[in-house]
């Protein structure tokens, strides 16, 4: 079974807007992880976020965990047609060294 | 470095032949996944290894998927008999250790008919 999902499974918005991803998991972890997949390509780490961080900042993006709630967020702001792409969260389920991952969100960005 | 290497990047193959899919992981790293990835399950993981010894293959699906990590440099998936629902992404990753980031391959892409 997945150990993280992705709400919404699609997301479509205009270039410049900000678009908002969210990940709700199951168990306690260690640390939350986004990736990224372009159409046809491997996944590119985006961003860690320890249990014990709240927010995390990497240029464009903004990740939130709440482990309270066992859930995380991923902003990306000031969007661009490049950022099409699939994103995914990952957990490694308090199990040290397996990540496991959610069914992602398709992103698409019109220009 | 060159990152995480595997090959094919493509087979088509027919139903019953065996599939051998390698990897080359990032020199140094001392773990190795393997994940499929298909529309209908998402991404899976199948196997991982630690230091050349396989830790959890929970995730392999039957008999007929096995993988090797016969030193630090080099693993393969091998599928025998392949069939068609085998189709899937196949990614290799590896990573330094424990909660760190996994670097992932650019994956082989299999068909099955």
């Amino acid at each position: 079974s997945q150990q993280g999902e992705e709400d919404p499974q699609a997301l479509s918005i205009q270039e410049g807007e900000n678009a908002t991803m969210n990940c709700s998991y199951k168990t306690s972890i260690n640390n939350l992880q986004w990736y990224r997949q372009n159409s046809g390509r491997g996944l590119v780490h985006l961003i860690l976020i320890r249990s014990n961080e709240r927010e995390k900042h990497s240029g464009r993006l903004r990740v939130t965990l709440d482990t309270s709630k066992k859930s995380s967020s991923l902003l990306i702001t000031a969007s661009r047609a490049a950022d099409t792409a699939s994103y995914f969260c990952a957990t490694d389920g308090n199990q040290g060294g397996k990540l496991i991952f959610g069914q992602g969100t398709e992103l698409s960005v019109k220009p | 470095d060159a990152g995480v290497i595997q090959s094919p990047r493509h087979e088509v193959t027919e139903m019953g032949q065996e599939v051998t899919l390698r990897c080359k992981p990032i020199s140094g790293h001392d773990y190795l996944f393997w994940y499929r990835q298909t529309m209908m399950r998402g991404l899976e993981l199948l196997i991982y290894f630690n230091n050349n010894v396989p830790i959890d293959d929970s995730g392999m699906p039957e008999d007929r998927f096995s993988a090797k990590m016969p030193n630090a440099s080099f693993s393969t998936l091998k599928i025998q008999p392949s069939e068609p629902r085998d189709s899937a992404v196949y990614f290799c990753a590896s990573t330094p250790g424990v909660w760190n980031t996994i670097y992932f391959g650019e994956g082989s892409w299999l068909t099955v008919v």
